[in-house]
């Protein structure tokens, strides 16, 4: 069975800077799906990005970009240029057969 | 475009009581979950159905029945309603594409008393 751990509960970040949400996980399978979900205080669950297991090259969405390190089963995601409307709780999604999450991240991003 | 639609959004139980959250998609999705939300835990896996006919458990799949009535519905049921089933309950659908993503209800907060 796969697992998704979110080592973070909380993160917060100042507005303009950088910050860096991890997610490791654990699977025997080669061929997966990688994705980021916000989730704002509506309970909306929005995908921030997604990435392609077989793809070596990391995805990029305007400000939010992630680091798959295939070998080591880590994939962080950094938002750049935090904003305020970025606050919300993040969660991190493997996909093979079924979609599993992580416990989230809670991000705060100061004015 | 109503995507993923959840009903009801809230409700309250007594123990014991029964009751079936329904969700619906109309956007010709295999794929079909439902999720649990809890403070700390994320989204844990009830029961999902990868195809109309067919469902599997997920990671807290004790105390819930399911039924994919046809490819757009897909029910949750609480045979007998306890506290710890308190929660928010999302249902979502997904394509058969591995990379596409997965569309969510608005969930439904449910109590039980």
């Amino acid at each position: 069975a796969q697992t998704v751990t979110q080592s973070q509960p909380e993160m917060s970040v100042q507005e303009a800077e950088t910050v860096t949400l991890s997610c490791t996980y654990d699977t025997s399978e080669s061929d997966y799906y990688l994705f980021w979900y916000k989730q704002p205080p509506s309970r909306q669950m929005i995908l921030v990005i997604r990435q392609e297991a077989y793809k070596q090259q990391n995805a990029t969405e305007n400000r939010f970009s992630v680091n798959f390190q295939k070998a080591a089963k880590s994939f962080s995601l950094k938002i750049s240029d935090s904003q305020l409307g970025d606050a919300a709780m993040y969660f991190c999604a493997y996909m093979s057969y079924k979609l599993s999450f992580g416990a989230g991240t809670t991000v705060t991003v100061r004015a | 475009n109503a995507g993923v639609t959840q009903t009801p959004k809230f409700q309250v139980l007594k123990t014991g009581q029964s009751m079936t959250l329904q969700c619906a998609q109309d956007m010709n999705h295999n794929s079909m979950y439902w999720y649990r939300q809890d403070p700390g835990m994320g989204l844990r896996l009830i029961y999902y159905s990868a195809s109309e006919g067919t469902t599997d458990k997920g990671e807290v799949p004790n105390g819930y029945n399911v039924s994919r009535l046809n490819k757009r519905e897909f029910s949750l049921r609480l045979e007998s309603a306890a506290p710890s089933q308190t929660s928010v309950y999302f249902c979502a659908s997904k394509a058969p594409s591995g990379v596409t993503e997965a569309f969510f209800g608005q969930g439904t907060r449910l109590t039980v008393v």
